[in-house]
């Protein structure tokens, strides 16, 4: 079985940081993906963590522990069109494809 | 070309009609999706085609037929659906199935009446 767990919403100020965690349990796992979705867009990619540890992208980045199957997306220097839906993504190992926890809706505010 | 492109963008259509949605991906990749996504809720997955054969059927009703003619094209024919099927339907495609990232394509708005 899988279980993805994220905040269904979070509410930040422009200019700010913001972070937003997930955690997973799967019987496999071969990495997580975080995508970010607009209202009537379709996802679109931000990270992919398959090793333990930060990457950075920008304002964005994601941080892995796979001992403790948790994630998180860290997005700095908040901007209004930040607000959106985001996606944590975990990917078992095989074939299998991509399960999608819930979503965060972040909404940033000035 | 990191586009993938859905026709139609809309769609409206009625419970016994029949309509085919289309996706299209010039990258190269040999696994593409289809998801189904309600409003606020994540996109679920409907179909998996890896190298243009089927491998992942996830008890999608039989209303919902999916076809892939060549590696580019992904298409998703309607029949008899119901109003609860409305809904914004999103074709993704990878590099393979694994550790890739998905493209997604801007979806297809449909509305069942």
């Amino acid at each position: 079985g899988q279980n993805i767990d994220q905040p269904t919403e979070m509410t930040a100020t422009e200019g700010a940081i913001v972070q937003i965690n997930c955690t997973y349990q799967t019987s496999g796992f071969n990495g997580l993906f975080w995508y970010q979705q607009h209202a009537g867009e379709a996802p679109t990619f931000l990270s992919y963590n398959v090793l333990d540890g930060l990457e950075e992208k920008g304002r964005f980045s994601s941080f892995l522990s796979r001992s403790k199957g948790y994630s998180y997306l860290l997005l700095k220097e908040l901007q209004m069109k930040d607000s959106a839906s985001y996606l944590c993504a975990v990917l078992n190992s095989g074939n299998t494809p991509l399960v999608f926890g819930k979503g965060t809706r972040l909404s940033v505010i000035a | 070309d990191t586009e993938v492109t859905q026709t139609p963008k809309h769609l409206v259509m009625g419970m016994t009609n029949k309509k085919s949605l289309k996706c299209e991906q010039h990258m190269g990749h040999r696994a593409m999706y289809w998801y189904k996504q309600k409003a606020k809720k994540p996109p679920e997955l409907m179909f998996v085609y890896s190298y243009e054969k089927l491998s992942i059927n996830e008890s999608v009703p039989s209303r919902f037929s999916p076809e892939c003619p060549n590696s580019s094209l992904l298409n998703l024919h309607l029949h008899a659906l119901q109003p609860e099927d409305s809904a914004l339907y999103l074709c993704a495609s990878s590099t393979r199935t694994g550790g890739y990232e998905q493209y997604f394509g801007p979806g297809t708005r449909l509305t069942v009446t």
